[in-house]
């Protein structure tokens, strides 16, 4: 079956480095939609990603759906402390069916 | 609007014990989805529906049982709780794919099976 892989699995920086997760496939996808989850709280959807090669931008945040589709990435620049959560990928698995990654966990020292 | 509202949000069961966790929608979604989600892991597909009275199995379906008898509603029973089954379950929904497909969840409901 579809496997998505997130790496790293957990990321601590100090407040204004910056951070990346990266979340990988093992099948080509049609989209990937990225989610983040505070402490305690429900996952909140950020963005979806649709055209190979496409870089989307949200303020600090860079997504970027790679060439051939079966990748991508969520950068942030200059962390802060808003930061702080769980960062998900989510892809479909057929027409209704969506497999989450493992999530990445941040942590931002102030 | 609400959202996706869920009752209850705790609820400690014993062993053998059955349960309904109740999910409510009022964006008229088509598609709704139960999630569990483990300590510190990912979230795992249970059951999902495309439309009402259509429903199909996810990843992890043993246990569990759901029923869409209308748009808003997609309740998940438990049958027989098991301490696997401790876990934070959220319901979520979206407008299907090609109408921007985002998935909204609900606060979700923490249950503990002792």
């Amino acid at each position: 079956g579809q496997q998505v892989m997130q790496i790293p699995q957990y990321q601590h920086v100090q407040e204004g480095e910056d951070f990346t997760t990266y979340c990988n496939s093992s099948t080509t996808l049609s989209n990937i939609q990225w989610y983040k989850q505070r402490p305690g709280g429900h996952p909140v959807f950020l963005i979806q990603l649709v055209k190979s090669g496409e870089v989307k931008k949200q303020k600090r945040l860079t997504f970027q759906f790679g060439e051939a589709k079966k990748n991508s990435s969520l950068h942030i620049t200059a962390t802060q402390t808003t930061d702080v959560g769980t960062y998900f990928c989510a892809v479909t698995s057929g027409t209704y069916k969506y497999i989450f990654g493992t999530g990445t966990r941040l942590k931002v020292l102030a | 609007n609400a959202g996706v509202t869920q009752t209850p949000k705790f609820r400690i069961l014993k062993i053998g014990q059955s349960m309904t966790l109740q999910c409510t929608q009022d964006m008229n979604h088509n598609y709704m989805y139960w999630y569990r989600q483990d300590p510190g892991m990912g979230l795992k597909l249970i059951y999902y529906s495309v439309g009402a009275g259509i429903t199909d199995k996810g990843e992890v379906p043993n246990g569990y049982n759901v029923s869409r008898s209308t748009t808003e509603d997609f309740p998940l029973r438990l049958e027989l709780a098991a301490p696997s089954q401790t876990s934070v379950y959220f319901c979520a929904s979206s407008y299907p794919r090609g109408q921007g497909n985002e998935q909204f969840f609900g606060p979700g409901t923490r249950l503990t099976v002792l």
